[in-house]
């Protein structure tokens, strides 16, 4: 089975600090998503990534930036953290083709809050 | 309009009972479906998939998707405690897809 890591499940910052959240899949996956979740709102993209060193905006992009320098890693980071990104951040990898791999697998989430 | 409209809930259920879980989609040329379900404090794991329209059995889980009016369902049978999450609904192109906001399920010992 695809196991999709994220390095913290619960982090507190404060606001204005720079945060990095790791996420890493052990299968060879080229596709990566950052989304956040709130009650009410669900699950929303910040960003994707099809390949190394390539990435896409998603629907709320605003204050957040990522990395991919290895296929297996992607990272999101939080400029200047602020009290509305206090959220729950899943991290999800995406198989090529259109079977079951097509489906999304999820990590655990981080449990961001910033003071 | 959302791209995805799915009931909150909650919804509460005795065990054994049927359960009805829709969504509906505004996107016409969608044409992955899927379903997930999440536990408290968990991320979502992928609990049925279905690529175009028709329906797909798993188990005690039916997945059904309408695509001529815009529809999915998910169906659970015999419903146990051990059911009792959230749901979310999701759907979309090769792309990316959007998920729906989710359905909480309590079934009832």
């Amino acid at each position: 089975d695809v196991k999709v890591t994220q390095s913290s499940r619960y982090l507190v910052k404060r606001t204005g600090e720079k945060v990095f959240l790791e996420c890493v899949q052990d299968m060879d996956h080229e596709n990566m998503f950052w989304y956040r979740q709130d009650p009410g709102l669900g699950l929303r993209l910040i960003y994707f990534s099809y390949d190394v060193k390539m990435k896409e905006k998603g629907d709320i992009p605003e204050g957040y930036s990522v990395s991919r320098e290895k296929k297996e890693r992607f990272s999101l980071i939080l400029e200047s953290a602020s009290t509305n990104q206090t959220s729950m951040y899943l991290c999800a990898s995406r198989g090529p083709g259109t079977g079951r791999t097509y489906g999304y697998t999820f990590g655990s989430g981080t449990r961001l809050t910033v003071v | 309009q959302k791209e995805v409209e799915q009931d909150p809930g909650p919804l509460s259920v005795p065990e054994g009972a049927i359960v009805s879980l829709n969504c509906t989609y505004s996107n016409s040329a969608f044409q992955y479906f899927m379903w997930y379900r999440q536990y408290s404090r968990k991320g979502p794991e992928l609990l049925m998939y279905t690529y175009s329209s028709g329906n797909k059995e798993d188990g005690r889980f039916t997945a059904q998707v309408d695509k001529s009016s815009k529809y999915i369902s998910l169906f659970i049978r015999d419903s146990q405690p051990s059911d009792s999450a959230t749901y979310l609904c999701a759907t979309g192109g090769y792309q990316k897809v959007t998920f729906g906001t989710g359905t909480k399920l309590q079934v009832i010992p």
